[in-house]
């Protein structure tokens, strides 16, 4: 079956400008967790979606936001980048509580 | 709130030789606990997890990791390491309610010298 599929893989943007980010879970999960990867911090969560709700959220700023659609598809958007939001966005899914979680490989954002 | 601890950032072992990877977990509730491994530039995979059955716990590529509540710990071992096991090492806990909501310890860079 197909995994998790994050797009884009790499992208680069500008200070200032605001970003989105999609994931794809496997088929039948609902679940999405989305973590920031860096080499200082390393991987830290940011929030989780289940069935379109947001059922937790890590210690980020509010320019991290996320959604997520009918179809357990999410998004996430960062606005007003800034150079430290560089980093590696992994995309995690699963049925929910006590199952594996599966992750995408990912999308390089880097901002210049 | 759930924390990890992994000690040593980088471990380096020769073929052949055992592979320890140290994890200590901090958790208010009886937690699960998982092992990621991530080669570059891809995401994690899951190597193990506990889910408060069985305390020694068997995972894929031959690891396995033993879960000591005495001692809040939760290290990863393998008897005879492989060239292909040089990756990072990441443990993870989860308060058991919702597993895709986990904390990462640093992770572990693991080198293996033929």
């Amino acid at each position: 079956k197909a995994g998790v599929t994050q797009t884009p893989r790499y992208l680069i943007k500008t200070r200032g400008q605001q970003v989105t980010l999609s994931c794809s879970p496997i088929s039948g999960h609902r679940s999405v967790s989305w973590y920031q990867q860096t080499p200082g911090q390393g991987l830290q969560f940011l929030f989780e979606y289940f069935s379109e709700t947001q059922r937790n959220k890590g210690n980020f700023p509010g320019r991290f936001s996320g959604r997520q659609f009918s179809n357990s598809r999410s998004e996430m958007n960062v606005s007003t980048l800034e150079l430290g939001d560089s980093a590696l966005y992994l995309c995690a899914s699963s049925f929910g509580a006590g199952t594996e979680a599966f992750f995408g490989q990912g999308t390089r954002l880097t901002v210049v | 709130a759930q924390s990890v601890t992994q000690l040593g950032s980088h471990v380096s072992v020769s073929e052949g030789a055992l592979v320890l990877l140290r994890c200590n977990y901090s958790s208010s509730v009886p937690p699960y606990l998982f092992w990621y491994v991530q080669y570059p530039n891809q995401g994690l995979q899951l190597l193990l997890k506990y889910t408060s059955a069985a305390t020694l716990v068997k995972g894929i590529n031959g690891f396995e990791a033993e879960f000591k509540k005495s001692e809040t710990s939760f290290h990863l071992t393998k008897p005879s390491a492989h060239m292909s096991d040089a990756a990072e090492y990441f443990c993870a806990v989860s308060e058991g309610y919702n597993n895709n909501d986990m904390r990462f310890g640093a992770g572990t860079r693991l080198t293996v010298k033929p």
